[in-house]
């Protein structure tokens, strides 16, 4: 199986702030990683797929990058309704893998 | 709109077993893949399984595979989850959730999710 591994594990920061999410692969994937946002009691939510694609009705301070086997998820400046929990996921290879979540909170 | 609204979810017995069903609506469901998607309390994501929009391509995760039957009812619009011989650690909530679509029996991201339901398993 691929293992996901995101890091960190979670980040505080405050509102206007960067903040990058790094995720690994345990092999290649061919450029098939999705990030997904989730909150507190909700489904989660497509962000970004194929890497650096935005899913439609995404704000534009969220971006994706990466190759290989090392990709991040960065939003551009913090605000107050990104405090949620990220995951990356590969769907390159069967099992279907997640990362083990980042959780993002507000200073 | 696309709606995914899950039902089933119960307590039940280790051992025993469950149907898990997900109504689809708002989208031509017979064109998309679907897939089943778990996450115990406080955890992370799992991927359990997946299948094909025409129903004759699955998948599983290893640790549901030989228990758990994905299956789908295009002409109800209906996608199920067969679940069999229980266990503590399938305590979770398990959402449905509609694949992006890249071809009949291609598999990739998850553009929409229902808001799941929970299934306890008690010894």
């Amino acid at each position: 199986d691929i293992q996901m591994t995101q890091s960190p594990s979670s980040v505080s920061a405050s509102v206007g702030d960067r903040v990058t999410i790094t995720c690994r692969a345990s092999q290649g994937i061919s450029g098939w990683l999705a990030w997904y946002q989730q909150k507190p009691g909700k489904a989660p939510k497509l962000l970004i797929y194929g890497i650096s694609s935005l899913q439609s009705g995404v704000p534009s301070r969220f971006s994706g990058s990466g190759s290989g086997t090392d990709f991040t998820l960065t939003i551009s400046s913090l605000q107050p309704e990104d405090s949620a929990t990220y995951y990356c996921q590969q769907v390159n290879i069967f099992p279907l893998t997640f990362g083990g979540g980042t959780k993002v909170e507000i200073k | 709109q696309v709606q995914l609204v899950e039902s089933g979810g119960d307590v039940v017995q280790s051992g025993r077993s469950l149907r898990l069903s997900c109504a689809a609506s708002g989208f031509t469901f017979s064109t998309y893949v679907m897939h089943w998607v778990r996450q115990a309390p406080g955890k992370g994501l799992e991927w359990v399984a997946g299948i094909s929009s025409d129903g004759n391509n699955e998948h599983y995760a290893d640790s549901v595979k030989g228990r758990f039957s994905i299956f789908r009812d295009n002409s109800k619009n209906t996608l199920y989850l067969q679940m069999s011989s229980l266990r503590a650690e399938d305590t979770t909530v398990y959402y449905c959730a509609r694949d992006r679509g890249c071809g009949s029996n291609c598999y990739s991201y998850f553009d929409y999710w229902g808001q799941g339901t929970l299934v306890t398993v008690s010894s």
